[in-house]
């Protein structure tokens, strides 16, 4: 029969527009999140990370929101470059035995920056 | 700095072949995590070792698969027989386990077919 893969949401942005990229987590538990770029052929390189104890972390050209209420975590990216264009996974995280962090992560996001 | 080394980068075969993906996770992380990829699936959890011994290996499909860590700083994933379904990219990724929150730095991938 025919395969149906996941379909990725696609965000279309001219450079040097700002990208948010939105991200419902599912575990209220969950006290440690990712963001992870993507690039084709490459695998997810880390971007920024949050505790559920803070509400904002910036970065370089980044920045990451966390709204506990609502399990939502937002990437944004100022100025975006032709660079960006990836596709970008959040993670959500809980401790485990022993010591470090299983992420379990979303479908992910494809950014396409336009000239 | 050397990230997480996986090798061979590609790697096509015959169903029923035995299957040996590696992994070399960066020096002095002590957790190591095996992930795939499919376009159906997204990124899952396969199994994740801390300080070389195996904590959760319940996102191993079926027991073609195996996992070893015989020492810090190298791991095997191995599929005996291998099978069409198996067609994935296979991710390494390691992290600082045991300093708090740290998060998971990923190698480039091993893509393999299964023909």
């Amino acid at each position: 029969g025919e395969s149906v893969g996941l379909h990725l949401p696609t965000l279309s942005v001219q450079e040097g527009d700002n990208s948010i990229i939105n991200c419902a987590y599912s575990n209220s538990a969950s006290d440690y999140f990712i963001w992870y770029k993507q690039e084709s052929g490459k695998g997810p390189q880390f971007i920024i990370d949050i505790r559920s104890n803070m509400d904002k972390r910036q970065g370089q050209r980044v920045t990451v929101l966390l709204n506990k209420t609502v399990k939502h975590l937002s990437l944004q990216i100022a100025a975006t470059q032709p660079g960006d264009s990836a596709v970008y996974f959040c993670a959500e995280s809980g401790r485990v035995t022993g010591g470090g962090n299983k992420l379990t992560f979303g479908t992910g996001t494809q950014l396409k920056v336009e000239l | 700095d050397a990230g997480v080394i996986q090798s061979p980068r590609h790697e096509v075969t015959e169903m029923g072949q035995e299957v040996t993906l590696r992994c070399k996770p960066i020096s002095g992380h002590n957790s190591l995590f095996w992930y795939r990829q499919t376009m159906m699936r997204g990124l899952e959890l396969l199994i994740y070792f801390n300080n070389n011994v195996p904590i959760d290996d319940s996102g191993m499909p079926e027991d073609r698969f195996s996992a070893k860590m015989p020492n810090a700083s190298f791991s095997t994933l191995k599929i005996q027989p291998s099978e069409p379904r198996d067609s994935a990219v296979y991710f390494c990724a390691s992290s600082l386990a045991m300093v708090g929150d740290q998060p998971q730095h990923f190698g480039d991938g091993t893509r393999l077919s299964i023909l």
